[in-house]
Formats: C-alpha cells, sequence, structure tokens
C-alpha cells in the first residue's frame, strides 16, 4: 500500500511556465525526499528535508516541507526541456523502510 | 567510486519460469534496497535489508519470491515461478545507516514476462 500520494499524476507543460507538484501523505515522516528519474535510469536524489516548514533551494527547484511533517511540495520555476522526468518523493516510516510515492512524470515542451 | 551495479539490465522469460537478479550495492553500505517498478508508477519495496539481516519484507510475494544477502554484501533476488504480473523493472539501492542518508540506484534489470 503507497502511504504517500503525488499530484499530479501527469503534467505537460510549455518551457519557460512554473510548475508545482506535490506529495501527501496521512502520515507523519521523520524526513522527505524527492528523487528525479529519467528513462532506462534509476532515481536519482535531488534534496532532503527535515525540519518542519523547512525550504530549500536547488537552482530553479524549491523544495517545502509541511508544518505538520505531512506534505510536501516542489516548485519548479521557468522550466526547461531538461527537466523533464519522473519525479518522486520517498519518506522513512517507522521502521527506516524507505517507501516512495506514486510519481509525478513531467514533460517540458520546447 | 563505483555505484550499485545490477545484471542482468534485460530479462525475457516465459510464466513459470524461474529468473534471479544480482545486486552488488556500494562498498560499505550497510542498507540495501529491492524495489519493483511497474511502468509509469513509483517504486515498490519488495525487501529492504540492514547487513544480511531484513528490516522489512512485508510487500514481498513470499509464495514466488525470495532474496539473500548473504555475508551482508551483495544480493540476489529469485523469482519462481514468474507471472505475467511480474513483468516491471526491478531496481537495487544501496545506502549508509540511518534515517535521511542518500539512497543510491543501480539502473535496473527490465524483466518482461511473456
Amino acid at each position: 500500500t503507497q502511504l504517500l500520494e503525488q499530484s499530479p499524476q501527469f503534467l505537460s507543460i510549455q518551457e519557460g511556465e512554473n510548475l508545482t507538484v506535490y506529495c501527501n501523505s496521512s502520515s507523519v515522516f521523520s524526513s522527505l525526499q524527492w528523487y528525479r528519474q529519467e528513462p532506462g535510469e534509476g532515481p536519482v536524489l535531488l534534496v532532503t528535508v527535515v525540519t518542519g516548514g523547512e525550504v530549500k533551494k536547488l537552482k530553479r527547484l524549491t523544495f517545502q516541507f509541511g508544518d505538520a511533517r505531512k506534505d510536501s511540495s516542489l516548485h519548479i520555476t521557468a522550466a526547461q526541456p531538461g527537466d523533464t522526468g519522473l519525479y518522486l518523493c520517498a519518506a522513512h516510516f517507522g521502521n527506516e523502510k524507505l517507501t516512495f510515492g506514486t510519481g509525478t512524470r513531467l514533460t517540458i515542451i520546447p | 567510486e563505483a555505484g550499485v551495479a545490477q545484471s542482468p539490465r534485460y530479462k525475457i522469460i516465459e510464466k513459470r519460469q524461474s529468473v534471479a537478479f544480482w545486486c552488488n550495492p556500494i562498498s560499505g553500505h550497510a542498507t540495501l534496497y529491492w524495489y519493483q517498478q511497474i511502468l509509469g508508477q513509483g517504486p515498490k519495496l519488495l525487501i529492504q535489508f540492514q547487513n544480511n539481516g531484513v528490516v522489512d519484507d512485508s510487500q514481498l510475494p513470499k509464495d514466488r519470491f525470495s532474496a539473500e544477502r548473504l555475508k551482508g554484501v551483495d544480493s540476489t533476488l529469485k523469482i519462481q515461478p514468474a507471472k505475467l504480473e511480474d513483468s516491471a523493472v526491478y531496481l537495487c539501492a544501496s545506502s549508509s545507516a540511518g534515517q535521511a542518508t542518500e539512497a543510491f540506484f543501480g539502473q535496473g534489470t527490465r524483466l518482461t514476462v511473456v
């Protein structure tokens, strides 16, 4: 059973536009990670957030961890074709089991 | 530093046959994960090892799937007998111990059951 729900499931936008994807859970997690996966490859870590309310920036990507540590968002400014990929949130629950979300498949149209 | 190695990259088998996947994690990483990823979905954890002990295997279909990590280093995942719905990419990942640590993934094995 997936404990992390991501939305939207699919997103296709024009180059230069902004976008936000979301990761939600009914459970509290101690830390949350965002990964990006390209076709034929394994996921690669983008960021880890550990404190409620934390905001981290990675160039044009902004990650926010909800105050209650049950949700997170990823905002991309001025999207570029290189941002295309499957974005996955992941969290450790309870006994350190690393669980991934349902994923958001992002396509940036040149 | 070498990454996580998986083999084979691709495998096609008939239903009811058996198959095995191999994973060599990053040297020194205590935690090893096996995930199943259906096309277009997020990875689903099958089993997580800490050294050579099992941390979680609650989503491993134990009637047909088995995994071992002898000596706490490399690992094999086996399916016997395979079903059509087992067609997926099988990803291996490793990390150093502790929460909030980065999981490093291999390229995966794409399994097609026909």
